[in-house]
C-alpha cells in the first residue's frame, strides 16, 4: 500500500507571495489533517478535511486555507506569506471514522517551505 | 490552551539505562492518548496508543487519569531507540494535539 505522498518536497518563496501544497492520502483514507511543525513550536494542527469538508481547524489565520477533493487529496494554501511561515507542513492521513477513535494517523514526508 | 506538554526537550540516557518521557495533559472529556516517534530521515510514525495496551520495541505507556499522564517508558534503552518522541491526544471529535516533543539520545 502506497503511503501518503506531498509534493513539493521543497519550496522556497518570498514575501506576500502565496502558496499552493499538496497531499495524496493513503487509498481508502478519507481524512487528510495537515499540521505546521517548528523547532520551536513543534506540530500545530492547521485543519482536517473528510469527504471534502473542513471538520475541523486549528487556530491558524484566515491566510491558511486548505480544501479535499472527491478523490480524498487535499491542499493547502498560505497567501501573503511572513518570514514565520517558514516550517515543515505535514500531512496525515487516516480512516476518520465517524467516532474518532482508534484513528491512527499515517504521516507524509512533509513539505519544507522556506520564505524569505 | 496548551492540552499536551512534554516538559524535557532532550534525555540522555545510557545504553541499557531505563528510560521515561514523561507526558501531561488537560482535557475534560475521555480523550485517546498516542506516542508518536520520529527517527532520523524518517517519517513520523504511530510508537503505541493508550487504549490498545500494547508494548512496542519494549516501550509501554499507561494512562493515568488521575495524574492526567501517559509517560512513555522502556526499562533496557537500545541506542536504536534514539529518536525525537511526540505525546498526542485525540479528542472526541478527531482532532489531534501534540506535544513540543522529546528527543532521546541514547549513549553506547
Amino acid at each position: 500500500k502506497a503511503g501518503v505522498t506531498q509534493t513539493p518536497r521543497y519550496l522556497i518563496k518570498t514575501r506576500g507571495q502565496q502558496v499552493t501544497l499538496s497531499c495524496s492520502p493513503i487509498s481508502g483514507h478519507r481524512s487528510v489533517s495537515w499540521y505546521q511543525q517548528t523547532p520551536g513550536q513543534g506540530l500545530q494542527f492547521l485543519f482536517e478535511y473528510f469527504s471534502e469538508t473542513q471538520r475541523n481547524k486549528g487556530n491558524f489565520p484566515g491566510r491558511f486555507s486548505g480544501r479535499q477533493f472527491s478523490n480524498s487529496r487535499s491542499e493547502m494554501n498560505v497567501s501573503t506569506l511572513e518570514l514565520g511561515d517558514s516550517a515543515l507542513y505535514l500531512c496525515a492521513s487516516s480512516l476518520g471514522l465517524a467516532s474518532g477513535r482508534g484513528n491512527e494517523q499515517f504521516f507524509g514526508p512533509g513539505t519544507r517551505l522556506t520564505v524569505l | 490552551a496548551q492540552r499536551v506538554t512534554q516538559p524535557e526537550k532532550l534525555l540522555s540516557v545510557f545504553k541499557g539505562a531505563p528510560v521515561e518521557l514523561k507526558c501531561n495533559y488537560s482535557y475534560s472529556g475521555s480523550p485517546e492518548l498516542f506516542w508518536y516517534v520520529q527517527y532520523s530521515r524518517q517519517r513520523l510514525q504511530l510508537l503505541l496508543r493508550h487504549i490498545s495496551r500494547e508494548s512496542i520495541k519494549g516501550f509501554t505507556a499507561d494512562l493515568n487519569k488521575g495524574e492526567t499522564s501517559f509517560h512513555l517508558k522502556k526499562p533496557f534503552a537500545q541506542e536504536e531507540d534514539s529518536a525525537m518522541y511526540y505525546c498526542a491526544l485525540n479528542d472526541n471529535f478527531n482532532k489531534f494535539y501534540f506535544g513540543s516533543g522529546t528527543k532521546l539520545n541514547v549513549k553506547p
